[in-house]
């Protein structure tokens, strides 16, 4: 239980085009849905937090307009990388709550690189 | 600030020997502790977790302790196999920003050797 499925797992994009990243619960229903950017060798970074129905609450440092979330019901989220640009290149992972509440489940990740 | 660390960013064991990875959080406030696992290029796998009323917690071949006097957390693997090598993180919630947001550790690389 508490599958989360993440696609593409591998984009590689043109410097200024958008890239739409998905993230799905599979068997549960993840009312909060987290996404992550994660460089190598390093920890995982909160970006930001999103609730289904309601808008994504950013963390300090991360334009919204540039990582555009959407949480359209309890098994999708969706960030979109608009204008994507080299210094964007990361991991980004995307985590779901589970039915108590707390614990986070993670999605495989995707691997965006932007040339 | 808060912050979750960890002692060690790197730790060898040979196959068979029990390991053990260390964290420090400094939010006495933090009632809620995960450990993760993440092998290369994969997400976080949740292995592990507690909470503040515990002190310990056993789950399949691993353990986690907990001490709120000196903020310290550890995560005990048993038996270690070469599927074990990855980067543990642990995890701690449940403080200022509720028990939705996680606040991570900067990792602890286990190297298993034959």
């Amino acid at each position: 239980g508490a599958v989360v499925s993440q696609h593409p797992s591998r984009v590689i994009c043109k410097s200024g085009t958008s890239v739409k990243i998905e993230c799905r619960s599979l068997d549960f229903q993840a009312t909060t849905m987290f996404w992550y950017r994660q460089f190598p060798k390093k920890s995982l970074m909160l970006m930001a937090t999103s609730n289904e129905g309601s808008k994504a609450t950013y963390e300090q440092g991360v334009e919204k307009d540039k990582f555009l979330i959407n949480h359209a019901s309890l098994t999708l989220s969706t960030l979109t990388v608009t204008s994507a640009h080299p210094e964007d290149s990361s991991f980004y992972i995307c985590s779901g709550n589970g039915r108590y509440g707390d614990t986070q489940y993670f999605g495989p990740g995707t691997r965006l690189t932007v040339l | 600030g808060e912050s979750v660390g960890l002692h060690l960013p790197t730790l060898s064991v040979q196959e068979g020997d029990n390991s053990i990875i260390n964290c420090a959080y400094s939010n006495s406030a933090s009632d809620y502790f995960i450990w993760y696992k993440q092998e290369s290029g994969k997400g976080p796998q949740f292995i592990i977790d507690i909470r503040s009323n515990m002190d310990k917690r056993q789950g399949q071949r691993v353990t986690v302790l907990l001490n709120k006097t000196v903020k310290h957390l550890s995560l005990q693997i048993a038996a270690t196999q070469p599927g074990d090598s990855a980067v543990y993180f642990c995890a701690e919630g449940g403080s200022s920003g509720g028990y939705n947001k996680l606040i991570f550790g900067a990792g602890t690389r286990l190297a298993v050797h034959p």
